[in-house]
């Protein structure tokens, strides 16, 4: 079955530094990904929709500069934290559309800034 | 997209029927119901979706009010491997997902 596969479960950086979190499809093309992200004891929050070959599409609040998205290949989407703070510790799950009806989501990242 | 309405938590007995309730009375006639479940953790997982009729799959089934302003994902035996917290989202299809606060199940030995 569908399979998306994200890397890396989990992640320590210092603050000021980039993280990359990169999000793919296995088993199947997906030319819109979604990406999340979670607080604890919270819902998931969709910050972007990204879509192969085509800029990604931001939720309001949620700042571009910030939280770089590329999705070069039809299997593959990446999400950079850039100059990571903690505030931005949290837990980040990406999704995608297809085959089957309905979406397959990654197993999340879990970052900590410190 | 359509606000759902679901109870904070539940509890049900490992072996037995659960049903977790969904209220939406703001479905529009292209609105898909969805539900996924999250383990803690992981990231969410589709459980089943619907339209109109009622649905079932392995893992659970679907009921649809005949107004389908309400619906409710049954689950025929818990386990405590189905403790998660469980979403019911309402959802054009090719749209994306915006998951509200979800119902935790807890389930008990």
């Amino acid at each position: 079955g569908a399979v998306v596969s994200q890397h890396p479960s989990w992640v320590i950086c210092k603050s000021g530094t980039s993280v990359k979190i990169e999000c793919r499809s296995l088993d199947f093309q997906a030319t819109t990904m979604f990406w999340y992200r979670q607080f604890p004891k919270q819902s998931l929050m969709l910050m972007a929709t990204s879509n192969e070959g085509s800029k990604a599409t931001y939720e309001q609040g949620v700042e571009k500069d910030k939280f770089l998205i590329n999705h070069a290949s039809l299997t593959l989407s990446t999400l950079t934290v850039t100059s990571a703070h903690p505030e931005d510790s949290s837990f980040y799950i990406c999704s995608a559309m297809g085959p089957y009806y309905g979406y397959t989501f990654g197993s999340g990242t879990r970052l900590t800034v410190v | 997209d359509a606000k759902t309405t679901q109870p904070n938590s539940m509890e049900s007995n490992e072996e037995e029927p659960v049903h977790l309730p969904c209220n939406h009375s703001t479905i529009s006639g292209t609105d898909y119901i969805h539900w996924y479940r999250q383990l803690p953790s992981q990231g969410p997982e589709y459980v089943i979706h619907g339209l109109t009729s009622n649905v079932n799959n392995r893992m659970a089934s679907l009921a649809i009010a005949e107004d389908r302003k309400s619906s409710t994902l049954i689950l025929h035996r818990a386990t405590l491997r189905d403790a998660a917290v469980y979403y019911c989202i309402l959802m054009e299809y090719g749209n994306k997902l915006v998951f509200g606060a979800g119902t935790i199940l807890r389930v008990k030995s």
